[in-house]
């Protein structure tokens, strides 16, 4: 079945370093692919999104491209802020986003330390 | 425009009593998903809604769960009887369409924990 790996964390950088969160998945047909955030005690809410091979989601500084050749959907960020500690989630959306169903990974805590 | 409102934030209470969490969506969202937050299986898809109809229920751990949608803004979780391995925080979210195109927002979560 469709699946998503993640790298395990905790991740744990400096202020204005360079992050980079892998992700890989495993699915029949042409997914979408997504990254989710999570602040402590709060819900999930999406960072970025791609729906095919080749596109690049971006927002807040984040970016990821969607390599169907590798199967991969990296996170990175040139310039990270202590604000971006959080709890990391790659997703894909099964059967293609025919139907509302995600397959989240299994998170990657994120510390930045000032 | 309020977000995805969950209730109660916290819930404490002992094995073999019954449970129920309540989810409010947002005004004019089609679909409600149910999932659950744990550390040892991530996060899970319970349970969606499309219309207040159920469509997938297969996540649904065994029959001590259940789930209904009345109407277009309001759900429930119920557990009946709790067990500590229900201990989990369990997040709703809704959506507007299908997730290729548009976001699910989730809720701030309810933090349940069974003695």
């Amino acid at each position: 079945g469709n699946s998503v790996t993640q790298m395990e964390g905790p991740v744990t950088l400096s202020e204005e370093a360079f992050l980079t969160i892998n992700c890989t998945y495993t699915a029949t047909g042409y997914p979408s692919l997504f990254w989710y955030v999570q602040y402590p005690g709060e819900g999930l809410q999406l960072l970025l999104k791609a729906t095919k091979a080749d596109d690049k989601g971006s927002n807040k500084g984040f970016e990821a491209t969607y390599r169907k050749e590798t199967t991969s959907f990296h996170l990175e960020k040139g310039s990270v802020q202590v604000s971006d500690s959080a709890v990391y989630f790659c997703a894909l959306s099964d059967y293609g986003g025919a139907t509302n169903k995600l397959i989240f990974g299994t998170g990657t805590l994120l510390a930045v330390q000032p | 425009d309020a977000g995805v409102i969950q209730s109660p934030r916290h819930e404490v209470t002992e094995m073999g009593q019954e449970v129920t969490l309540r989810c409010k969506p947002i005004s004019g969202h089609d679909y409600l998903f149910w999932y659950r937050q744990t550390m040892m299986r991530g996060l899970e898809l319970l349970i969606y809604f499309n219309n207040n109809v159920p469509i997938d229920d297969s996540g649904m751990p065994e029959d001590r769960f259940s789930a209904k949608m009345p109407n277009a803004s309001f759900s429930t979780l119920k557990i009946q009887p709790s067990e500590p391995r229900d201990s989990a925080v369990y997040f709703c979210a809704s959506g507007p369409g299908t997730i290729a195109n548009q976001p699910q927002h989730f809720g701030d979560g309810t933090r349940l924990s069974i003695l």
